[in-house]
């Protein structure tokens, strides 16, 4: 019973590189979320897919881009990574009987230098 | 756009103790309120789902509750242990949204000593 399922778990860049985390769920849900989150600043949204074949952007999606490969994968990519960009990432997917309660990976912690 | 509050941000108390975290709110158009706990360099473990029809839930020690109209919720966590030391946070979705998008409080870092 995996749940959801972040690739790398940790990862350094340098400021410039590209870098594409991986988030894969096994619940069959149709809504998935990419987080960040940020000392002083909580969780915030970067984008959402809320069915597989769309995306739309969330709170802070400057920087970022994201595929819905199918419907347990959605990706994000840093195509230039910021020093601002340092922060651990979290994947989450929601649905089930209700569609309603969220489930979170266990996160990507990411350090631009 | 919601805005979660959470109060107090750090709690600490003796192995024993009954506890009550609180969660405020903006906008009480809701389905939901969802609670978690967050371990130290981990994700987020969901503790509790309430929906907008319903005025509390529990699991265990956990009794969770729901006050729409004044945008409030309570996680109340009975006899705490020296496990039940992670952050709690509770996060709201938008304004007459199904969909799981969600806005969270800062949390409550919670300690309890033996």
């Amino acid at each position: 019973n995996a749940g959801v399922t972040q690739t790398p778990k940790f990862q350094v860049l340098k400021t410039g590189q590209s870098m594409t985390l991986q988030c894969a769920q096994d619940m069959n849900h149709n809504s998935m979320y990419w987080y960040r989150q940020d000392p002083g600043m909580g969780l915030r949204l970067i984008y959402y897919s809320a069915s597989e074949g769309t995306t739309d952007k969330g709170e802070v999606p400057n920087g970022y881009n994201v595929s819905r490969l199918n419907k347990r994968e959605f990706s994000l990519r840093l195509e230039s990574a910021a020093p601002s960009q340092t922060s651990v990432y979290f994947c989450a997917s929601s649905g089930g009987l209700t569609g309603l309660e969220a489930f979170f990976g266990q996160g990507t912690r990411l350090t631009v230098v | 756009k919601q805005e979660v509050t959470q109060i107090p941000a750090a709690l600490s108390v003796p192995e024993g103790e009954n506890l009550v975290l609180n969660c405020s709110f903006t906008d009480s158009a809701i389905y939901n309120l969802q609670w978690f706990r967050q371990d130290p360099g981990k994700g987020l473990t969901s503790l509790l789902l309430i929906q907008s029809s319903q005025r509390e839930q529990t699991s265990g020690r956990l009794n969770a509750s729901l006050d729409k109209s004044s945008g409030r919720s309570t996680l109340y966590i009975a006899a705490s242990q020296p496990g039940d030391s992670a952050t709690y946070l509770c996060a709201v979705p938008d304004r007459g949204s199904t969909l799981g998008r969600l806005y969270f409080g800062r949390g409550t870092q919670l300690t309890v000593w033996p």
